[in-house]
């Protein structure tokens, strides 16, 4: 049972435009929501995060919003660069004893055009 | 080093083979965390320590994964008899401190295990 969904595998967009990537989750336990950004053959590398008291979150080019009674949430890059082309991983997170657990969606490729 | 490295970052094994893995975390990290990336899939979580610790081994997907941490710090995680099905990225993360919201998380570049 995936907690944390990514349904899109795969996104191109043309350089200068906006990239929308979404995530959808199942537990309502979750209260602490990261993207990741993984290029080939390097570990993710923390993109965003977002509190569940929260509703957007911001730095720089990347947005995250978090529709909580949806269970949905978005990472907005505008204006998209080619560097940004990348693996994005969605997860998310609960304090569980004294540790906090990422789980981890299945990732959507970027491609951003030049 | 100034960030979580992992040895080898390629195995290529047997079927029916042990391997180890080895992850050194970053320097005063306590928390120390085991995840794998199978193909097309997200990143699973395996194990967690505290310190030299394992509060929580729910992930470990078989009796067959094994894990310890020494020192506090070097871990290694060890496939017994392997499967193909264990072929995949494995991924080791360290923070400083474990219940903080994981932004903490650092991530190795991880361990590919390919299983023949």
């Amino acid at each position: 049972d995936q907690q944390v969904k990514q349904n899109s595998p795969s996104l191109s967009v043309q350089e200068g435009r906006i990239s929308i990537l979404n995530c959808d989750y199942t537990n309502s336990m979750f209260d602490y929501f990261l993207w990741y950004k993984k290029y080939p053959a390097e570990g993710p590398t923390f993109l965003i995060s977002i509190s569940s008291i929260k509703d957007k979150n911001e730095d720089g080019r990347f947005t995250v919003f978090l529709n909580k009674s949806a269970k949905h949430l978005s990472l907005h890059i505008v204006p998209s660069q080619p560097g940004d082309s990348a693996v994005y991983f969605c997860a998310a997170s609960y304090l569980s004893g004294s540790a906090r657990q990422l789980t981890f969606g299945s990732g959507t490729q970027l491609t951003v055009l030049p | 080093g100034a960030g979580v490295s992992q040895s080898p970052s390629n195995k290529v094994t047997e079927k029916g083979k042990d391997v180890e893995l080895r992850c050194d975390p970053i320097s005063g990290h306590t928390a120390l965390y085991w995840y794998r990336q199978s193909l097309g899939q997200g990143l699973e979580f395996l194990i967690y320590f505290q310190g030299n610790s394992a509060p929580d081994k729910s992930g470990l997907p078989s009796d067959r994964f094994s894990a310890e941490r020494t020192g506090g710090s070097v871990s290694t995680l060890t496939i017994q008899r392997t499967q193909q099905e264990d072929s995949a990225v494995y991924l080791c993360a360290s923070s400083l401190v474990p219940g903080q919201p994981t932004r903490e998380q650092f991530f190795g570049p991880g361990t590919r295990l390919t299983v023949l």
